[in-house]
Formats: structure tokens, C-alpha cells, sequence
């Protein structure tokens, strides 16, 4: 079992709709990030929080320690938006980043 | 501020042969990952640094990879020999205190 579950494995939602992705890990963890992989590879770290709730733009990211689980919302999505979300986790004292396996999401217009 | 910076970008090889990526982390920043990422998976650590130290190569398959950090900064990863299956883009990501920075990968297609 993977230290970091993330779910959905593919989202496909329509332009405009209000999108959640989650993450939930099994052990204690110093901070997440929430992370976008577009076509190519390139990684992008659109948040990293270790309490609450972090807003940048359309982009919400909440985590709760205690049920060690982070959520990514995506309100008014736009095709644009469509690309890999995944969160990573920083495990243990070792600060050791575990990745999620990935939320493959397409916006279609 | 740079981010971090890899190389190649890409890479075809043949079955046998050896490759070497390198990682130039963000200056200042102590921690060091390489991942092998397959397509359609999350990235997969193969190893972490601590400056100049190994914290941790325990999903390094070692009988083909190694990764040195000689003077806790760059960092090579190679493959000898590389096998169909090592096909996989290979990302070098650095952290300081805080926020970890990733690089663009390197994709390899082994042939």
C-alpha cells in the first residue's frame, strides 16, 4: 500500500464546473505539496501547506492533520487547467517527498 | 532565482548502453531527489541526498543505477546497462527549508 493515495485516477469534467481532487497518506507528514505535470513532463508546485487552506487564483488547497487528508478544488475549470495533478507528501524526519500516483484531468469545453 | 536545471531532455538510447543525466539543484538548497517517473505513474524516488550523503537509495536498483553528489551540489545519475523498462522520464527535484523545486526531467526511451 502506498504511503500517499490520491483519487480520482482520471477526472473529466466540463468547462465552468467546480472540481475536487484528494490525497489521503497513512503516516505523519511535515507538509504537502499540491503539484501540476503538463504534457512533457515539466512539474509545477502550486502549493505547499502543512495547516489550512491555501487560495492562489481559481486553485484551493485544504488540509486536515488529523484525518491526513488534503484536498485540491479547482472552481470555474477551463480546459486549460487540463494537465496531471499530484500531491507529494513530506514523510517522516528524513523529510522524505512521496509522491501520489497522479490525477489525469481533462476540461472539456 | 534559477530553477533547478537538467540534462539532456531527452535521450533515445539502445538496450546495454549507458546514460547519464545531471542535476544542478537550486544554489543554497541541501536536499536532493532523483525519481524515475513510467508513464502513467506518479514519480518513483530512487534516491535522496543530504548534501553530499545518501538519506536514503533503497528503491535504487543498484546492480544497474548509481548517483553520486560529490560536492553536495550537481548531481550525475546513471544507468549501465540501461533495460528496455528503464524507459521513463527522470526528475531531479531540490529542496531547502521549505517549498521543493523540481527540474523539467530528462525523458529516456531505451530502444
Amino acid at each position: 500500500k502506498n504511503e500517499v493515495e490520491q483519487s480520482p485516477q482520471n477526472l473529466t469534467a466540463q468547462e465552468g464546473e467546480f472540481i475536487t481532487i484528494n490525497c489521503s497518506y497513512s503516516v505523519g507528514i511535515s507538509a504537502l505539496h499540491w503539484l501540476q505535470q503538463h504534457p512533457g513532463g515539466g512539474i509545477v508546485s502550486l502549493f505547499m501547506l502543512s495547516s489550512g487552506k491555501k487560495k492562489h487564483g481559481r486553485l484551493i488547497a485544504t488540509i486536515n492533520i488529523q484525518e491526513k487528508h488534503s484536498s485540491l478544488h479547482i472552481t470555474a475549470s477551463h480546459p486549460r487547467d487540463s494537465a496531471v495533478y499530484i500531491c507529494a507528501a513530506l514523510l517522516g524526519s528524513a523529510r522524505q517527498l512521496t509522491f501520489g500516483s497522479g490525477t489525469q484531468l481533462t476540461v472539456l469545453p | 532565482e534559477a530553477g533547478v536545471a537538467q540534462s539532456p531532455r531527452y535521450k533515445i538510447i539502445e538496450k546495454r548502453q549507458s546514460v547519464a543525466f545531471w542535476c544542478n539543484p537550486i544554489s543554497g538548497h541541501a536536499t536532493l531527489y532523483w525519481y524515475q517517473q513510467i508513464l502513467g505513474q506518479g514519480p518513483k524516488l530512487l534516491i535522496q541526498f543530504q548534501n553530499n550523503g545518501v538519506v536514503d537509495d533503497s528503491q535504487l536498483p543498484k546492480d544497474r543505477f548509481s548517483a553520486e553528489r560529490l560536492k553536495g551540489v550537481d548531481s550525475t545519475l546513471k544507468i549501465q546497462p540501461a533495460k528496455l523498462e528503464d524507459s521513463a522520464v527522470y526528475l531531479c527535484a531540490s529542496r531547502g527549508d521549505g517549498e521543493a523545486f523540481f527540474g523539467q526531467g530528462t525523458r529516456l526511451t531505451v530502444v
